[in-house]
């Protein structure tokens, strides 16, 4: 089945690195997705990781990738208040096409 | 570059009302889907449409029926609207195996 979990809410102070996690239960996922939401708006694509990487960077993010604890993490160094969103997890499974199941979201507060 | 385009922004109805929430894309994307948002469960797909000419249900399908007019358009229709259904709906599209582009989100009330 496909159930995918985060924690709701994350406090960081600006300047410091927030580990946003993420845990799936489907071991057929071929893609897994970053997405973040904004107030108001609809959600952005940040990043994603192909199932057989285990880690990848791109500027201040840092996903990570543990397949075999069915656990993924997003790391954003330096947070800044501009960083203050909600981000989804997001996993396709093989065979699929684009259907994503979305994790429940963990609203990030940065604060001064 | 408009990207998807979700109409209307904002709609209160009443229970047993009648609506159709109108998405559009001018991306020339195959797929689009209808997800809604609720708090602490994130975003639940509704329906989808992998081509233009197939629609296919999701994980919350009942009391939503939609139709793929052709490529460019998705629409989502309440046939009688009730309080469950309180709700911000987000369409998207994408091409292929690929990044999912959302609209801007409609929120709908049902009183």
């Amino acid at each position: 089945g496909e159930d995918v979990e985060q924690s709701l809410f994350l406090s960081v102070r600006e300047g410091d690195s927030s580990v946003i996690n993420c845990t799936y239960t489907d071991s057929s996922s071929t893609y897994l997705y970053w997405y973040k939401q904004e107030p108001g708006a609809g959600l952005q694509l940040l990043t994603y990781i192909f199932s057989n990487m285990d880690m990848k960077q791109d500027q201040r993010l840092t996903v990570l990738l543990n397949k075999k604890d069915k656990h993924l993490s997003l790391r954003i160094a330096d947070t800044q208040t501009g960083d203050s969103a909600i981000y989804f997890c997001a996993e396709r499974l093989t065979g699929t096409a684009s259907k994503l199941t979305f994790g429940t979201g963990t609203r990030l507060q940065v604060t001064l | 570059n408009a990207g998807v385009t979700q109409t209307p922004k904002f709609q209160v109805l009443k229970t047993g009302q009648s609506m159709t929430l109108q998405c559009a894309q001018d991306m020339n994307h195959n797929s689009m889907y209808w997800y809604r948002q609720d708090p602490g469960m994130g975003l639940r797909l509704i329906y989808y449409s992998a081509s233009e000419g197939t629609t296919d249900k999701g994980e919350v399908p009942n009391g939503y029926n939609v139709s793929r007019l052709n490529k460019r358009e998705f629409s989502l229709r309440l046939e009688s609207a009730a309080p469950s259904q309180t709700s911000v709906y987000f369409c998207a599209s994408s091409q292929g195996p690929g990044e999912l582009f959302f609209g801007e989100g409609s929120r709908l009330t049902v009183l």
